[in-house]
C-alpha cells in the first residue's frame, strides 16, 4: 500500500516568514500533485512534478520533486494571510488513482 | 466553464435512514471518483469509475455504501443504513483521464448523522 506522510501536520506562521512542508513516501510515484483547499471548497491544484529533482515555481510558492520520486517539498517564501489553507499532497502511481497526504494546516497571522 | 456539483451541500439526518449524494461530473471529464474526509483519516478514495464503469470500489467500507453512475453526466453514493460513524464530508472528483492531469474537485457534501 502507498503512503505519503506529511510533515508538519499543522503550522501557525507570523505574515511575512518562510515554511517549508514535506511530503515523504518509501514508495515511488510516477507524479507528484499539490492541491490546497480552503474550507468548504474542494481540493484545487496547484501543481504536478513529473521528473525526479524537478522544481517549479509558482510566485512564492516553490515546489521540489526528490530525485528518487519518493518524496517533495513545498516552500513558500513570505507567507501571506491569503496563503492560508490545508495543503494536501497526491502521489500519482501509474493508474488515475491518487494517494493522497493527510495535509498541513497552515494558518498565517497578519 | 460549471464545475464539478455535488448535491446536496449539507445533509444531516438520523441513524437507519437512507442517505443518497449527488455528482455532476465536468462535461466531457471520463473519470470520476468519490472520496471521504475527516480529520482523523485524511482525504480517502472511495471508489471511482472509468466511462461509467465502476474500476476500482477497494475502498468502500462495507456493504452499507453503494454507488453508481448510470451515465456520463450523473453518479450517485448511497448508504443505507446510515450510522453515526459515517459523519464525513464527501467529495466528488472529475478528470480527463489522461496522465497526469489533475483531479477537479466539487465544493463536498457535508454529512452529519445523528
Amino acid at each position: 500500500t502507498q503512503l505519503l506522510e506529511q510533515s508538519p501536520q499543522f503550522l501557525s506562521i507570523q505574515e511575512g516568514e518562510n515554511l517549508t512542508v514535506y511530503c515523504n513516501s518509501s514508495s515511488v510515484f510516477s507524479s507528484l500533485q499539490w492541491y490546497r483547499q480552503e474550507p468548504g471548497e474542494g481540493p484545487v491544484l496547484l501543481v504536478t512534478v513529473v521528473t525526479g529533482g524537478e522544481v517549479k515555481k509558482l510566485k512564492r510558492l516553490t515546489f521540489q520533486f526528490g530525485d528518487a520520486r519518493k518524496d517533495s517539498s513545498l516552500h513558500i517564501t513570505a507567507a501571506q494571510p491569503g496563503d492560508t489553507g490545508l495543503y494536501l499532497c497526491a502521489g500519482e502511481g501509474g493508474s488515475e488513482k491518487l494517494v493522497f497526504g493527510k495535509g498541513t494546516k497552515l494558518t498565517v497571522n497578519p | 466553464d460549471a464545475g464539478v456539483i455535488q448535491s446536496p451541500r449539507h445533509e444531516v439526518t438520523e441513524m437507519g435512514q437512507e442517505v443518497t449524494l449527488r455528482c455532476k461530473p465536468i462535461s466531457g471529464h471520463n473519470s470520476l471518483f468519490w472520496y471521504r474526509q475527516t480529520m482523523m483519516r485524511g482525504l480517502e478514495l472511495l471508489i471511482y469509475f472509468n466511462n461509467n464503469v465502476p474500476i476500482d470500489d477497494s475502498g468502500m467500507p462495507e456493504d452499507r455504501f453503494s454507488a453508481k453512475m448510470p451515465n456520463a453526466s450523473f453518479s450517485t453514493l448511497k448508504i443505507q443504513p446510515s450510522e453515526p460513524r459515517d459523519s464525513a464530508v464527501y467529495f466528488c472528483a472529475s478528470t480527463s483521464g489522461l496522465r497526469n492531469q489533475p483531479q477537479h474537485f466539487g465544493d463536498g457534501t457535508r454529512l452529519s448523522i445523528l
